[in-house]
């Protein structure tokens, strides 16, 4: 079966430019977590999703960033007014119990560049 | 506050060693602990996953320990190959309650040489 996918793999953006990045999980998890990790640095929890429901936000490093799964499958993160600082591998991750207790299965990230 | 450290940050060694990578927490109030296994271009792919109440997992050439009362855990690869070189993290899951959030290390990077 097809594993957590992300894209694009690659984005390039000006800063100030909006930026729209798609994760699409594993058929039938509950749970999507998404997370940053910076150049040299391990990956840093942004935020959680059951289902639909947002349940934890509070790893969004600011008013900038947002994220949604309306239909409680694909998600996506969105950065408005890109900074240098937003540059990052943005990685997804789902796994199939609603309390996370079970392994989380991660796609190969989004990487973002911004300039 | 919950804090993640591995020992040592990078690591080279010719291949067939036997070979050990420590994860130490700060916090013993742990869910569970995970190891991972990071490939450049590619996704994080789970290796272990330790709960609190146990004390090894073992997969393969891996075998992953766990003493929550002193915060540590290791990683044990036999026999190492080429094919495992890659950059090993550790992740602590808070309790419930903490928003089960994973609190990572920041690797340990190993190069089997051929």
């Amino acid at each position: 079966g097809a594993g957590v996918s992300q894209s694009p793999r690659y984005k390039v953006a000006k800063r100030g430019q909006d930026v729209a990045l798609r994760c699409d999980p594993i058929s039938g998890h509950v749970s999507l977590f998404w997370y940053q990790q910076a150049l040299g640095q391990g990956p840093e929890f942004l935020t959680y999703f059951q289902n639909e429901a947002q349940l934890d936000k509070s790893g969004l490093p600011s008013d900038r960033f947002f994220a949604e799964r309306p239909e409680g499958s694909v998600s996506t993160l969105k950065i408005q007014r890109t900074q240098q600082e937003d540059s990052a591998v943005y990685l997804c991750a789902s796994s199939f119990r609603d309390r996370g207790s079970g392994d989380q299965y991660f796609g190969p990230g989004t990487r973002l560049l911004v300039l | 506050k919950q804090e993640v450290t591995q020992i040592p940050a990078a690591l080279s060694v010719p291949e067939g060693e036997n070979l050990v990578l420590n994860c130490s927490f700060t916090d013993s109030a742990i869910y569970n602990l995970q190891w991972f296994r990071q490939d450049p271009g590619k996704g994080l792919t789970s290796l272990l996953l330790i709960q609190s109440s146990q004390r090894e997992q073992t997969s393969g050439r891996l075998n992953a320990s766990l003493d929550k009362s002193s915060g540590r855990s290791t990683l044990y690869i036999a026999a190492s190959q080429p094919g495992d070189s890659a950059t090993y993290l550790c992740a602590v899951r808070l309790p419930a309650g903490n928003n089960r959030k994973l609190i990572w290390g920041l690797g340990t990077s190993l190069a089997v040489n051929p």
